[in-house]
């Protein structure tokens, strides 16, 4: 069974503050996705990447995978009260894995102004 | 281009009934999958569709099951309800250009409460 760590559970900041979200696993992925969901809403998808040790920026987030495709990390730089929201990171593992991707327990982001 | 649509956003039930969730993909996408979201367990993929076959599953009991149709919507059908059962309901669209890239794309979700 393919499992992902999502650390930290919660996290709350100032806005200003940067912040770093990890996603580990013992197990290897062909991509690994990020989401972020809000209260009521299904997770949207914020970035995917496929190659080991790909870095991918999206305005002040940035996202690494790992060079052995088993992790992965979010970095928010100067949190706004905007970014608060559920973030997931979810692998797929490629091959006959139709539709199914394997999500981490999620980390509760809160931004105070 | 429209998102996905779940219908209908809330039910409440009772143990033992049975109920039926709906799900339209984004226009052009084919395949369908299906989560279940819980604040204990997160987010657990229950099955997934493409072209009205179901080409994989997860660990679910039998009482989950669903179809798809002709125009790709789907629906699932959860029978003999249980109180474990109350959670937010994902349906999620894809238009499945290679399983290592899998995008999808989410619904609002269908939150159902057994009482």
């Amino acid at each position: 069974t393919q499992l992902l760590e999502q650390s930290p559970q919660f996290l709350s900041i100032q806005e200003g503050e940067n912040l770093t979200v990890y996603c580990n696993s013992s197990s290897v992925f062909s991509s690994l996705q990020w989401y972020r969901q809000e209260p009521g809403e299904g997770p949207v998808l914020l970035v995917t990447v496929v190659t080991g040790g790909e870095v991918k920026k999206l305005k002040r987030l940035t996202f690494q995978f790992g060079d052995a495709r088993k992790d992965s990390s979010l970095h928010i730089t100067a949190a706004q009260t905007g970014d608060t929201g559920l973030y997931l990171c979810a692998g797929a593992s490629g091959g006959t894995s139709y539709g199914k991707l394997t999500f981490g327990q999620g980390t509760i982001l809160t931004v105070h102004p | 281009k429209a998102g996905v649509t779940q219908t209908p956003r809330y039910l409440i039930k009772t143990r033992g009934q049975q109920v039926t969730l709906s799900c339209s993909p984004i226009s052009g996408h084919r395949s369908v999958s299906w989560y279940q979201q819980t604040p204990g367990q997160g987010l657990q993929f229950l099955f997934e569709y493409f072209s009205e076959t179901q080409r994989n599953k997860g660990n679910f009991p039998g009482r989950f099951s669903g179809r798809q149709f002709s125009n790709s919507r789907s629906e699932m059908n959860v029978s003999t309800l249980e109180l474990g059962d109350s959670a937010l309901y994902l349906c999620a669209s894809s238009a499945y250009r290679a399983v290592s890239n899998e995008k999808l794309f989410f619904g609002s979700g269908t939150q159902l409460s057994v009482l």
